[in-house]
């Protein structure tokens, strides 16, 4: 089955640098690549996502790109911020329609002030 | 618009027994997902239950299992409750199946196993 590794698991930046979080996944058939933030004791919200005919995406200081060859795709956060202090999951869907995401193991990042 | 509601918050039951949880997705949406969210694993994939019926199940035993009803509000079940069965589980709903309709997560039940 489809399966997504996630690094780093950990990630410490000083407020104003970029962070970098990257993922592979196993099935060249996946098609969609959520990113979800979870803030210490609250619920993941979705926070960006791209699908497999985009190369790219932004959104402020936040962007994805999907490598379809590599079967990769990264978060990057620009100008972090101390609020920007969470865990940061991926996701791709699985393949053959069968309708669901699986996630990586999630990167805590801390942006210190 | 009120967001996913889950219900308890917080669970505790012993080896064997059986937990219930509850959840009510966010009106005018048909999907809702359960995860499992146990430490330094990330979200498992549970099941997905839309417009009544079961779509997918992710790679658990037969204990886990659920049902959506005529609202579509579900109900996840755990029979014969493992000590590793402790965790965060989190539901989450969206407008249909497609899996690229955002998906909008509940406060979660956390489930302590004794």
């Amino acid at each position: 089955g489809e399966n997504v590794e996630q690094h780093p698991s950990t990630l410490s930046v000083q407020e104003g640098d970029s962070a970098v979080i990257k993922c592979t996944y196993s099935d060249s058939a996946s098609n969609y690549f959520p990113w979800y933030k979870q803030e210490l004791g609250k619920r993941p919200q979705l926070i960006i996502d791209i699908r497999s005919n985009v190369g790219e995406k932004k959104d402020q200081r936040i962007a994805v790109t999907l490598n379809k060859t590599a079967k990769h795709f990264s978060l990057h956060i620009t100008e972090t911020q101390p609020e920007d202090s969470a865990v940061y999951f991926c996701a791709a869907s699985s393949p053959g329609g069968s309708e669901k995401l699986v996630f990586g193991k999630g990167t805590k990042l801390t942006v210190n002030p | 618009e009120a967001g996913v509601t889950q219900s308890p918050t917080h669970l505790i039951k012993t080896r064997g027994q059986q937990a219930t949880l509850r959840c009510s997705p966010i009106s005018g949406h048909t999907s809702v997902y359960w995860y499992q969210q146990a430490l330094g694993l990330g979200l498992q994939f549970l099941l997905w239950y839309d417009e009544g019926e079961e779509r997918n199940r992710g790679n658990f035993p037969p204990r886990f299992s659920g049902r959506q009803f005529p609202n579509y509000s579900s109900e996840l079940n755990v029979n014969a409750l493992e000590l590793e069965d402790s965790a965060l589980y989190l539901c989450a709903s969206s407008r249909s199946g497609r899996l690229y309709n955002e998906q909008f997560f509940g406060p979660g039940t956390r489930l302590t196993v004794l």
